[in-house]
């Protein structure tokens, strides 16, 4: 099964607002509300950042929201700040016979 | 609160068997809820799922890998467990452990071990 499909790459300068899609299927992004996005900083262990499309752990800034329609879950950063330059991974539930990552999107903060 | 401690050698050799190994602390694995999951990143490349066991012992592996792959657990020293044989340098990788929610953060990787680099090289 192919990775969720994510752009390689979003950039945005400070105080802006960007958005990173994950394209799935219906077996998963659009089968379930079971998407969660993840912050990579170099050198770093994953961090969860949305669970089940658009909750937020409670240490996580409201300036980072989710959402999804249809089988593309979006992942919103509002106000960039410069520590947000990181990678960003989306995970969905899926039907199939695996687990499923996107490819990541590499943010940068100009 | 709960943290993961991967542990393992950092340098294998081609046709080895890996053996990593998952301590969990402020949780019990036996409690129910999550699935203890193995997951990999190739150098500067994305997220591989590998595999999990959850509490009742049953374990879900990533087809691609299913054939050298064994994850166990030790529910009496709080810790599970990776085997991943005849290693190619392909499996080259950081590998985390990781805890997935079943009912609670359901569906999502809540709390990551720190990973740990494995490198497969004769």
């Amino acid at each position: 099964q192919s990775a969720l499909t994510q752009p390689a790459s979003v950039s945005g300068s400070p105080g802006q607002s960007i958005t990173i899609s994950c394209t799935g299927t219906s077996s998963d992004v659009g089968g379930y509300n079971l998407v969660s996005w993840y912050q990579q900083h170099p050198g770093k262990a994953p961090k969860l950042i949305i669970y089940e499309v658009s909750n937020r752990p409670s240490r996580i800034s409201t300036r980072f929201s989710g959402s999804k329609s249809g089988n593309t879950a979006s992942l919103t950063i509002s106000g960039l700040q410069a520590e947000d330059e990181a990678d960003y991974y989306c995970y969905s539930y899926t039907s199939s016979t695996t687990r499923i990552f996107g490819g990541g999107t590499k943010l940068t903060v100009l | 609160q709960v943290q993961l401690q991967e542990s393992g050698p950092g340098l294998v050799k081609p046709s080895q068997t890996l053996s990593l190994t998952c301590i969990v602390s402020g949780a019990s694995i036996s409690g129910g809820g999550y699935y203890w999951t193995w997951i990999r990143q190739h150098p500067g490349k994305g997220l591989e799922w590998i595999g999990y066991i959850y509490y009742s012992g049953s374990t879900f592996y990533n087809p691609s890998l299913k054939s050298r792959l064994t994850i166990s657990a030790d529910m009496s020293k709080n810790h599970f467990s990776l085997k991943l044989s005849s290693l190619t340098a392909a499996d080259t990788a950081v590998y985390y452990c990781a805890r997935e929610g079943d009912t609670a953060v359901q569906g999502a990787f809540d709390i990551w071990g720190q990973g740990t680099m494995v490198t497969v090289s004769s």
